[in-house]
């Protein structure tokens, strides 16, 4: 079955700079990739995913990039602030788009 | 609230016995999702369904159970064979293959 590392666990950052979070994967026909986000105490949100016929995509201060010949995607924060603090779970859907396994979080801490 | 609903937020249970938590979703979705989350630890994948009647296992299936009687519900039955319950129980569906999964809120689940 698909297997999803990510890394880092855990990230610091000032406010204002950015934040990168990897992940690669191994089923090379996954083509579905979320991002998810979860405040403490909350259930996971969809902030942004990616396609495999897409190699980035951007809203706003959040972009994600995918490199399916090496098997991994990112995702970018920049400018970060205080309420970006949570932890960020990556995902990829194995080729039947039925079976969504997720990375092992990062817990991203914005520093005022 | 999402339209999935998970009860009751916190479970006791005593070893040895059965418990069940509820998942009801009212967004016509087709696919549902249960999983586990440990503390400092990603999601990992207990079950899942695709349609009525029919559900697959996840990674970690062993010691639970499920049922999707109904497309808006489905159920997941922790057993005296998990052998380490206490966990945080998410649910989420799914409208299609490669979409959005929605969670629930979860429910706590301690051992006493």
């Amino acid at each position: 079955g698909e297997n999803v590392e990510q890394h880092p666990s855990t990230l610091s950052v000032q406010e204002g700079d950015s934040a990168v979070i990897k992940c690669t994967y191994s089923d090379s026909a996954s083509n579905y990739f979320p991002w998810y986000k979860q405040e403490l105490g909350k259930r996971p949100q969809l902030i942004i995913d990616i396609r495999s016929n897409v190699g980035e995509k951007k809203d706003q201060r959040i972009a994600v990039t995918l490199n399916k010949t090496a098997k991994h995607f990112s995702l970018h924060i920049t400018e970060t602030q205080p309420e970006d603090s949570a932890v960020y779970f990556c995902a990829a859907t194995n080729n039947a788009g039925n079976m969504l396994t997720f990375g092992g979080g990062t817990r991203l801490m914005v520093k005022p | 609230d999402g339209g999935i609903t998970q009860s009751p937020k916190y479970l006791f249970r005593k070893e040895g016995q059965n418990v069940t938590l509820s998942c009801e979703q009212n967004l016509n979705h087709d696919a549902m999702y249960w999983y586990r989350q440990d503390p400092g630890q990603g999601l990992r994948l207990i079950y899942y369904s695709q349609i009525v009647n029919d559900f697959q296992k996840g990674d970690i299936a062993e010691g639970y159970s499920v049922s999707r009687e109904k497309k808006e519900s489905f159920p997941l039955t922790v057993t005296s064979a998990q052998k380490n319950p206490t966990a945080f129980y998410l649910c989420a569906s799914q409208w299609q293959k490669n979409t959005e999964a929605f969670f629930g809120q979860g429910t706590r689940l301690t051992v006493v």
